[in-house]
């Protein structure tokens, strides 16, 4: 079985500032990790995943994410982050050998203030 | 629009009504999830299918819950005789295909308050 924990629920951060949102997963199997993003009325959105590779990836609006195998961990980084950035951001994962059935954490929100 | 289409958006039920969520998947995309998020939680798996086989459903949470997807596109959950604990917002998503690594595509949900 896996599961995933978001340590913050919340993260008020300035506008140009650095935020990090961790993120750390449990599983007896190899799995494939995610990041998606959940603006204001609208639906999940992927915003970045790992497969295999290189462990640091990168999303086209600025968010990078490292995966992390010795420590569980799949913390999200963006250096300077914008007012737009202000959302709920998931992190999941899905076994690796399966189907894509996500296992995701409790959500950590985002709020950016200016 | 080519995304996964939710309906209702939001739906009102008494206790004790059953109510009807629908799903309209990506045309062409094989594998269709639902997940309930409860308030202030993440998505929680309920069920998938491939094509119209229901391939899963370990996380449909008792038997009131039911999934089908006839046709292999549009899909339906079904929830009997709504309880208030049944009040969350119920997600679609779908995917090309069935691989872990494969991108699930998220409909806006349906709301469900049972009053």
């Amino acid at each position: 079985a896996q599961s995933v924990t978001q340590l913050d629920s919340q993260v008020p951060v300035f506008e140009e500032a650095p935020v990090e949102l961790r993120c750390n997963y449990s599983s007896s199997v190899s799995v494939y990790l995610f990041w998606y993003v959940q603006y204001p009325n609208q639906g999940l959105q992927l915003l970045l995943k790992y497969l295999s590779g290189s462990t640091l990836v990168e999303s086209i609006n600025g968010f990078e994410a490292e995966f992390n195998k010795s420590q569980t961990s799949f913390h999200l980084r963006k250096p300077s982050v914008h007012i737009s950035d202000t959302a709920e951001y998931f992190c999941a994962v899905s076994p690796s050998g399966g189907y894509n059935k996500l296992i995701f954490g409790a959500g950590t929100r985002l709020a950016v203030h200016p | 629009g080519a995304g996964v289409s939710q309906s209702p958006r939001y739906k009102v039920a008494k206790r004790g009504q059953d109510v009807a969520l629908r799903c309209d998947p990506i045309s062409g995309h094989v594998s269709l999830f639902w997940y309930q998020q409860a308030l202030g939680q993440g998505p929680e798996f309920l069920t998938y299918f491939q094509n119209e086989a229901q391939l899963d459903k370990s996380g449909l949470p008792s038997d009131r819950f039911f999934a089908e997807r006839p046709e292999g596109s549009v899909s339906t959950l079904k929830i009997q005789r709504t309880q208030q604990e049944d009040s969350a917002v119920y997600l679609c998503a779908s995917s090309l295909v069935g691989g872990g690594n494969t991108e699930a595509f998220f409909g806006q949900g349906t709301r469900l308050t049972v009053v």
